[in-house]
């Protein structure tokens, strides 16, 4: 079974920009929530994705905002990029009967 | 908010030697989980506690979760240089509350 893919792996951008980060969960997770890490911060619960619709949200400004399509694959999409936005934005997904997330290997965001 | 916190931050350890990180959540947990993200990697799930005293062993590794169900701990008998990276504990709510993470180090 094919693991969590997240796509770009890497990518600069400077301020101001937008970006958008893509995910595809394993086949048959309905559930995928994202995370931003950084060295000073640890794991940042960003937001869930259930069906198409955001469960919960975490405590991120509304320039993060995020969508899942009907086949549970989702995006995250930061606005007006700031230097404070770098990071390692990683992607899970969950059956939620387990609970047991299963992350990409991140998409890495540099800007400048 | 629900806050999870783990201690240390960071652990030093000689080849051969054993470590223990310890997971401390605001509120009562359901469950508990812990993960490892080695170095330039990204966050692999170890296991789940979910009763309350639960003692789970895979290997070196040995987890427990407190009995009233708001603490844990991952205990490695005998490190080895394979075990270098993050442990985190992640405690389940209306959203996934991570531990702040241990790094370990250990030295051949």
């Amino acid at each position: 079974k094919a693991g969590v893919t997240q796509t770009p792996r890497y990518l600069i951008k400077t301020r101001g920009q937008q970006v958008t980060l893509s995910c595809s969960p394993i086949s048959g997770h309905r559930s995928v929530s994202w995370y931003q890490q950084t060295p000073g911060q640890g794991l940042q619960f960003l937001f869930e994705y259930f069906s198409e619709t955001q469960r919960n949200k975490g405590n991120f400004p509304g320039r993060f905002s995020g969508r899942q399509f009907s086949n549970s694959r989702s995006e995250m999409n930061v606005s007006t990029l700031e230097l404070g936005d770098s990071a390692l934005y990683l992607c899970a997904s969950r059956t939620v009967i387990t609970g047991e997330l299963f992350f990409g290997e991140g998409s890495r965001l540099t800007v400048l | 908010g629900q806050q999870v916190m783990q201690i240390p931050q960071y652990q030093h350890v000689q080849e051969g030697e054993d470590f223990t990180t310890y997971c401390n959540s605001s509120t009562t947990l359901s469950n508990i989980q812990w993960y490892k993200q080695r170095p330039g990697g990204h966050p692999v799930f170890l296991i789940q506690l979910v009763k309350s005293g639960e003692v789970k062993k895979q290997k070196r590794l040995t987890f427990q979760f407190g009995e009233a169900k708001k603490n844990s701990s991952l205990h490695i008998t005998a490190t080895q240089t394979t075990d270098v990276g993050t442990y985190f504990c992640a405690g389940p709510g209306n959203q996934f509350y991570f531990g702040t993470g241990t790094s370990l180090t250990v030295i051949p």
